[in-house]
């Protein structure tokens, strides 16, 4: 079975650039969940959906940052316009249920110079 | 609220040796699961090993085991024949039936000696 899909594994974009971090959850996964790595804060999440609705947005840092799942195969992690300090692995996860095991993607490496 | 706590910032182990990794928790709450991840240097967060709180019996995965002590809120993890390819930051995290967030340790970096 294919796991979380995540694209691009990696990018590095200029500060104030738009930046798209895309998503596939495993199929029949009702729960996705967008997380964030950084040396400082550890791991923080940033949004999580059900069945294509946000229901918990109050990670996410600012209003530079936003997330869709306009079906129930694929999901968005926008920034816009990104800052260095953006820089981080941003994780994709998903789950069949709640309170249920959650499954990471491999992560999307953003660097922002 | 839910806490998670790994008071072993880092650890290190021989190969082949035994190694155990210390998890605790804090809830109020009876049903929930309890995992540990594992992040290699690729940054992949591997799941290891899962618990169900209701199951008295501790899970194990080949070489990993948990010793889940429920009235004590203490979930570590086992190590055995620990291997190089075991280098790796892990981390303990606890999900309760009754919420959708998994709420992550701050991790112990873990390296394998040989």
């Amino acid at each position: 079975d294919a796991g979380v899909i995540q694209s691009p594994r990696h990018e590095v974009t200029e500060m104030g650039q738009e930046v798209t971090l895309r998503c596939k959850p495993i199929s029949g996964h009702d729960y996705l969940f967008w997380y964030r790595q950084t040396m400082m804060r550890g791991l923080e999440l940033l949004i999580y959906f059900n069945n294509n609705v946000p229901i918990d947005d109050s990670g996410m840092p600012e209003d530079r940052f936003s997330a869709k799942m306009p079906n129930a195969s694929f999901s968005t992690l926008k920034i816009q316009p990104s800052e260095p300090r953006d820089s981080a692995v941003y994780f994709c996860a998903s789950s069949y249920d709640a309170g249920n095991t959650i499954y990471f993607g491999e992560g999307s490496w953003l660097t922002v110079v | 609220a839910q806490t998670v706590t790994q008071s072993q910032p880092e650890m290190s182990v021989q190969e082949a040796e035994t190694v155990t990794l210390s998890c605790t928790y804090d809830t109020s709450e009876n049903n929930y699961y309890l995992f540990w991840y594992k992040q290699p240097p690729s940054r992949q967060m591997i799941l290891v090993i899962r618990q169900e709180a209701y199951k008295q019996q501790n899970a194990t995965e080949n070489r990993f085991s948990v010793n889940f002590q429920k009235a004590a809120k203490s979930f570590s993890l086992k190590i055995s024949d620990s291997q190089l390819g075991d280098t790796a930051m892990y981390f303990c995290a606890f999900i309760s039936y009754n919420t959708d967030k998994l709420i992550f340790g701050t991790g112990t970096r873990l390296q394998v000696f040989p």
